[in-house]
């Protein structure tokens, strides 16, 4: 089966960094995604991993270790508007690609 | 510029009855999906379509019939729903090869 794991809560403060740590199953593994969804809102891309390292984007970065079946996303200079909950998901491919959503995380930023 | 759209954006019914939800992107993608996210921000997916054809059924009754008339739209049809239906329904789109998916803002669904 798919399965990933990711902690359902994180607080950190303003202009601190925080990494969310997602480790996965799968079969078909193509590749590791991070989405953000504020309360009320859909949800938005923030990257996408398919080979091993680190992919820089802004204040936000990406890890992925196909070996390990992990992954992370590190986020730094922490701003409030960052609170909202981060998806890790994996794209695989079983007879068609498909993504599968971890539970989130909730991020809450503190001034 | 709307990249994926859907409407309803809130959807209140009776038990029992039909519904349907649109979606359209102009984003020229060739693939299309149908999340249903829960009260417990749970996103499933529940159908993909690539180039109008289906391609993913992730075992959801057959209430539900999705609906792809061109490679810019799919349509979400659901039969007799139930309490359990209550979720917001959310349309994506992205290049098939590609890691990257567009989601429309959601249909709030409420069947009381």
């Amino acid at each position: 089966g798919q399965s990933l794991e990711q902690p359902s809560e994180v607080t950190a403060v303003e202009g601190a960094i925080v990494q969310i740590n997602c480790t996965y199953q799968t079969s078909g593994f193509y590749g590791l995604s991070w989405y953000q969804q504020h309360d009320g809102g859909a949800p938005t891309f923030l990257s996408y991993n398919a080979l091993d390292g680190l992919e820089e984007t802004g204040r936000f970065s990406s890890f992925l270790s196909r070996s390990d079946s992990y992954g992370y996303l590190l986020l730094q200079e922490l701003q409030m508007k960052d609170s909202a909950s981060y998806f890790c998901a994996v794209r695989s491919y079983t007879g068609g690609f498909k993504t599968i959503f971890g539970a989130g995380t909730r991020l809450f930023v503190k001034a | 510029d709307t990249a994926v759209s859907q409407t309803p954006k809130y959807l209140v019914t009776q038990m029992g009855n039909d519904k349907s939800i649109k979606c359209e992107q102009n984003l020229g993608h060739d693939t299309m999906y149908w999340y249903k996210q829960d009260s417990k921000k749970f996103l499933k997916i529940m159908f993909s379509y690539n180039n109008k054809e289906l391609i993913i059924n992730e075992t959801v009754p057959n209430r539900f019939s999705p609906k792809s008339p061109d490679k810019a739209h799919l349509n979400l049809h659901i039969n007799s729903l139930e309490l359990g239906d209550s979720a917001v329904y959310f349309c994506a789109s992205s290049q098939e090869l590609a890691g990257i998916e567009f989601f429309g803002p959601g249909t709030r669904l409420t069947v009381l």
